[in-house]
């Protein structure tokens, strides 16, 4: 079946601008979280998503960074005025059931540039 | 407060040796602890995970990691090597809430 999608898979901002990163999960699956990964870094935990429900927003770098899953599936991370530390590659997973004794299954995630 | 620590940032293996990546935690309680593998264009993918019980789990791939308190440690490896093997790997742990911290990784690569 359909892993997690997400797009696009690459965005170049310029500082300053907004951009809108989506996440497509495994249909059916209940949570959904999103990391940022840095070049030569592990991915650092972002928000978690009980289906429509934002469970956990600590990783939220700042208050630039909002995310939504409206509706339980389909889930956006959006940055406003993008800096040149945002630039990484942003993951989402989704998996069945809540929390994290379900095994996550990542997207292959959104190289985002900010020049 | 928790953190994982992977000591290799990369390591060479030729193919059909045995492997093991280093991964040690600091937690107050044992954590949940993961490995997983990322290679290149695609997503992460979970190798093995353990919660409670026996020590040694075993994974896909023919990987185990052995889970070690006394020692803070959760190592993976990898009786005989493939070159398909070589990827990124991390390691990770969580305490029980929706946020699970990853190690910085490591790179393995694969001679012939």
């Amino acid at each position: 079946g359909a892993g997690v999608s997400q797009s696009p898979r690459y965005k170049v901002a310029k500082r300053g601008q907004d951009v809108a990163l989506r996440c497509d999960p495994i249909s059916g699956h209940v949570s959904l979280f999103w990391y940022q990964q840095a070049l030569g870094q592990g991915p650092e935990f972002l928000t978690y998503f009980q289906n429509e429900a934002q469970l956990d927003k600590s990783g939220l770098p700042s208050d630039r960074f909002f995310a939504e899953r409206p509706e339980g599936s389909v889930s956006t991370l959006k940055i406003q005025r993008t800096q040149q530390e945002d630039s990484a590659v942003y993951l989402c997973a989704s998996s069945s059931g809540q929390g994290v004794l379900y095994e996550q299954y990542f997207g292959p995630g959104t190289r985002l540039t900010v020049t | 407060a928790q953190s994982v620590t992977q000591p290799d940032i990369h390591i060479t293996v030729s193919e059909g040796a045995s492997l093991e990546l280093r991964c040690n935690y600091s937690y107050g309680a044992t954590p949940y602890l993961f490995w997983y593998v990322q290679s290149p264009g695609q997503g992460l993918q979970l190798l093995l995970k353990y919660f409670s019980g026996d020590t040694l789990v075993q994974g896909i791939k023919g990987f185990e990691a052995e889970f070690k308190r006394s020692q803070s440690s959760f190592n993976l490896r990898k009786p005989s090597v493939h070159w398909s093997d070589a990827a990124e790997y991390f390691c990770a742990v969580n305490g029980g809430g929706f946020k699970t911290i990853f190690g910085a990784g490591t790179r393995l690569f694969v001679k012939a």
